[in-house]
């Protein structure tokens, strides 16, 4: 079966340090990936997908970046984190067709 | 560009009465529709989802949503509330059509579940 994997669970970084997350998708090859993030009492906003190695979509400008260097590996970064990145992040990978997406337990990070 | 609009930010039900969560969605295609379900501090987790069979889907948990063309909705309901209901539950639209096959989630409905 297909699971997926993200960590860290939690962080808490300063306003400029660098952050880098990762998500792990496993049981599944050539699958769409992506991130989304969650901000307090706000719904789901997209930020990237990617439906190969090296391919990715913004779906809204920021400050942040992602990258998918290998099939089912997908990283969120920053360079210089800002208090507004604040949030829970979610990655999340689909199949084709009208499969759902299925997502990991988020991490939550906090910009102090 | 397609969108999903919740009813209401937050519904409190006592336990063993009726869930219903609204849903209404904007699409120019005939859309596939998804209900998840979040617990505090943790990923999303599909409760059902319709792609075109039949207008009513059941799902996990005892939920089930109907598909309503002429209305453009897809209300999630259930007709005994539990205390482990306790959630915050998202519609979603997907556009195959689209590159990526990306969801559009609403903005979220929050459950209370008052014994």
């Amino acid at each position: 079966s297909q699971t997926i994997h993200q960590w860290p669970a939690t962080l808490v970084q300063p306003v400029g340090s660098p952050l880098s997350l990762e998500c792990t998708v496993e049981g599944t090859s050539n699958p769409n990936l992506y991130w989304y993030r969650q901000a307090a009492g706000r719904g789901l906003q997209l930020l990237f997908y990617s439906v190969g190695i090296g391919q990715i979509s913004s779906e809204v400008p920021q400050n942040l970046s992602a990258s998918r260097p290998q099939d089912r590996q997908f990283i969120l970064s920053s360079k210089k984190l800002l208090l507004s990145d604040s949030g829970f992040y979610l990655c999340a990978w689909g199949g084709q067709g009208n499969s759902p997406l299925h997502f990991g337990n988020g991490t939550r990070l906090t910009v102090t | 560009a397609q969108s999903v609009t919740q009813l209401g930010s937050h519904v409190s039900v006592s336990e063993g009465a009726l869930v219903l969560l609204r849903c209404n969605y904007s699409s120019s295609v005939p859309p596939y529709l998804f209900w998840y379900v979040q617990y505090p501090n943790q990923g999303l987790q599909l409760l059902l989802k319709y792609t075109s069979a039949a207008t009513l889907v059941k799902g996990i948990n005892g939920f089930e949503a109907e598909f309503k063309k002429s209305e453009t909705s897809f209300h999630l309901t259930k007709p005994s509330a539990h205390m482990s209901d306790a959630a915050e539950y998202f519609c979603a639209v997907s556009d195959l059509r689209a590159a990526g096959n990306k969801l559009t989630f609403g903005g979220g409905t929050r459950v209370l579940v008052k014994p």
